[in-house]
């Protein structure tokens, strides 16, 4: 069985802070992906970004960075200088074995940046 | 493109009832699947279908049936609604059922049950 935890259930931080979401994942694959996906108060989701499990580079896009690693089964997502605009509820999720009805999401992290 | 498009974007159903929720995706993707949001719970899939004519279960698909006649639609149906389905419901397609192509999803619908 795959199972992934979002460590923070919710997180508050003042504009302008840097603020890193936590994601454990489990899975006996050796093949599998990990995704970030955002859901504003809108309610759309959004695609942030996948990894798969041969891929161990970070990645920066902008303000949001993703640490991915093995060694502690940890795909951490951070926002560095928070805007307003970043509030949301992110959510992680696993797909063990490459296929999409094998997508495990995680229960998400409510982030509410204060002006 | 309009994407994934699901209709109605609220609905609500009296105990019994029965209903369909529809689904239109315009990027031909081979892959689409059903969601359900609960506070607390995350996304939990219903349904899934891997091309026309294919369908099949979820982790929580008791209460809902589905079909895939198009490559286009795939309607979720409930046949007797029950409280315990209110929820926010989500379709999501993508191009392969590989997790190589990452999910699109609707806007939701959200449903209650009284």
């Amino acid at each position: 069985a795959q199972k992934v935890t979002q460590v923070q259930t919710e997180i508050s931080v003042v504009e302008k802070e840097d603020v890193t979401l936590d994601c454990v994942y489990e899975t006996r694959d050796t093949t599998y992906y990990l995704f970030w996906y955002k859901q504003p108060p809108s309610g759309e989701l959004v695609f942030l970004i996948r990894r798969n499990s041969f891929d161990e580079q970070n990645e920066i896009s902008g303000r949001y960075s993703w640490n991915f690693q093995k060694s502690t089964s940890s795909f951490n997502f951070t926002i560095t200088a928070s805007q307003v605009v970043d509030s949301a509820v992110y959510f992680c999720a696993l797909s063990s074995g490459g296929s999409n009805y094998k997508l495990t999401f995680g229960k998400g992290t409510l982030l509410t940046v204060n002006p | 493109n309009a994407g994934v498009t699901q209709t109605p974007k609220f609905q609500v159903l009296k105990t019994g009832q029965s209903m369909t929720l529809q689904c239109a995706q315009d990027m031909n993707h081979e892959y689409m699947s059903w969601y359900r949001q609960d506070p607390g719970m995350g996304l939990r899939l219903i349904h899934y279908s891997v091309g026309a004519g294919i369908t099949d279960q979820g982790e929580v698909p008791n209460g809902y049936n589905v079909s895939r006649s198009t490559t286009e639609d795939f309607p979720l149906r409930l046949l007797s609604a029950a409280p315990s389905q209110t929820s926010v419901y989500f379709c999501a397609s993508s191009y392969s059922r590989d997790s190589s192509s990452p999910l699109h999803f609707g806007n939701g619908t959200r449903l209650t049950v009284t």
